[in-house]
């Protein structure tokens, strides 16, 4: 079975950094591209990331450019998002999801908080 | 960056009647690979999303056929043909075509 499980989120005042992680089981998560979507307190989805199979490529939304980075460890089985700078619009709940074109699997999420 | 228009943004339904929402893109999403990446997603009330169709059409492991997905170009389809109580929640569509992918607002499906 798939999982994906999400971890380190938190309150966070603004400015602050967070580290959010991503644990994969029930795949071959080396075969998989990988990516962080979130969502807004009552709002809809933004895609915010995603990376390749092995790491050497990466994208971004331009609205966290430059202040987020996407890594992954294949030998852990992980996902991580990198986040610096936050700020208050980057409060949402962050999921992992399998796939790139086509979102397969999806964590439940981990809520992330940027306020003072 | 591509924009998604759904419509309705709210469709009240009465159980096992069918259900229909469209999506509308900015521009063509047809992939230079041939593909057209647009996928939709149903998300129930406190849950992740959950992926129904992709590529248009496409029915994911384990989605019910009475989940159906049509389209093509700029605009798509999802209709559910009978609708079911565990149905409501917020359907959306997204394209993976170019980057940065996109969502549509989402259509908040309910029981009548």
């Amino acid at each position: 079975e798939v999982q994906l499980v999400e971890s380190g989120g938190g309150l966070v005042q603004p400015g602050g950094s967070l580290r959010l992680s991503c644990a994969a089981s029930g795949f071959t998560f080396s075969g998989y591209w990988m990516s962080w979507v979130r969502q807004a307190p009552g709002k809809g989805l933004e895609w915010v990331a995603n990376i390749n199979q092995d790491g050497s490529a990466k994208y971004c939304v331009d609205s966290v450019k430059g202040r987020f980075t996407i890594s992954r460890d294949n030998a852990k089985n992980s996902l991580y998002l990198q986040m610096n700078s936050l700020r208050a619009e980057d409060t949402a709940v962050y999921y992992c999801a399998r796939g790139t074109t086509v979102p397969q699997y999806w964590g439940q999420g981990t809520l992330v908080t940027v306020s003072s | 960056d591509i924009v998604m228009t759904q419509t309705p943004l709210s469709s009240p339904v009465t159980l096992g009647q069918p259900a229909s929402i469209s999506c509308r893109s900015g521009q063509s999403l047809v992939h230079s690979d041939g593909n057209t990446y647009l996928s939709w997603l149903q998300q129930r009330p406190g849950q992740p999303p959950r992926l129904l169709i992709y590529k248009i059409s496409n029915r994911f492991s384990g989605v019910p056929d009475r989940f159906s997905g049509s389209g093509a170009g700029t605009d798509f389809t999802l209709k559910i043909s009978r609708v079911e109580a565990e149905d409501v929640g917020v359907y959306y569509c997204m394209q993976a075509t170019q980057f940065p992918y996109t969502f549509g607002q989402g259509t908040k499906l309910e029981i009548k």
